[in-house]
């Protein structure tokens, strides 16, 4: 498969526990986005990621959420001593480059972590 | 703050009819436009790019843009009940230094079509 994987699909923690949420891109893709669709809500943006690099945060909440994509392996936020209000599902996408003269390449989406927080 | 607006729905069409879905933006330098179709409890699947002002065919989607107008439709032609989803237009402004920006999505419209 040569899709965008995300791993675990679904996740359970109990308030106050960390979440972490994986992501291996489309192969050829080494550009990551995260993505957060609270119940009845749109979908936000949260963070960009290339390689060992955030290019864009504006996203995330100011505390508690990381993110990372390292040189070797797959692109983990990172939610610390959650709350319910973090109940969601946070999606990653991939594409295969940064965009070119003002334009910006398709992204294609994983199938999503489903995060319940009790 | 790049806001995009869609009519939430339900839009109900019926089977072999043309399903058309609107989007308008806020910000006048988006350059990317997106239509992606979004299933219940699955993740949003892309069904049409288009940067340039006027008609972009794919097969039953016809994706419009005008950028004057600051709006992007969508033309669902001989829509089938699989079609029933809900769609999320999605628009992308670059930043500085030419690289891709996270998207900015509308909420959805939910459109049922009828057999």
């Amino acid at each position: 498969n040569a899709g965008v994987m995300q791993n675990p699909r679904h996740l359970v923690r109990r308030r106050g526990q960390e979440a972490r949420l994986r992501c291996s891109p489309m192969k050829g893709h080494s550009h990551v986005y995260w993505y957060r669709q609270l119940p009845e809500e749109g979908l936000k943006f949260m963070v960009y990621l290339q390689k060992e690099n955030i290019i864009d945060e504006s996203g995330m909440p100011k505390e508690r959420f990381s993110a990372e994509f390292p040189k070797e392996g797959p692109s983990i936020l990172r939610i610390q001593q959650v709350v319910r209000g973090d109940s969601a599902a946070y999606f990653c996408a991939s594409s295969p480059s940064a965009g070119t003269a003002g334009y910006s390449y398709e992204q294609y989406f994983g199938p999503g972590t489903r995060l319940t927080v009790t | 703050q790049k806001e995009v607006e869609q009519n939430s729905g339900p839009l109900s069409v019926p089977e072999g009819a043309i399903a058309s879905l609107n989007c308008t933006y806020s910000d006048r330098g988006s350059q990317s436009f997106f239509w992606y179709r979004q299933y219940s409890g699955k993740s949003p699947e892309l069904i049409m790019s288009i940067y340039s002002n006027g008609d972009k065919e794919d097969g039953r989607f016809t994706a419009q843009l005008n950028k004057a107008s600051q709006y992007v439709s969508l033309l669902i032609r001989d829509s089938q009940p699989s079609d029933s989803a809900t769609y999320l237009c999605a628009v992308n402004v670059p930043y500085s230094g030419g690289g891709a920006d996270g998207l900015t999505f509308g909420k959805g419209t939910h459109l049922i079509i009828q057999p």
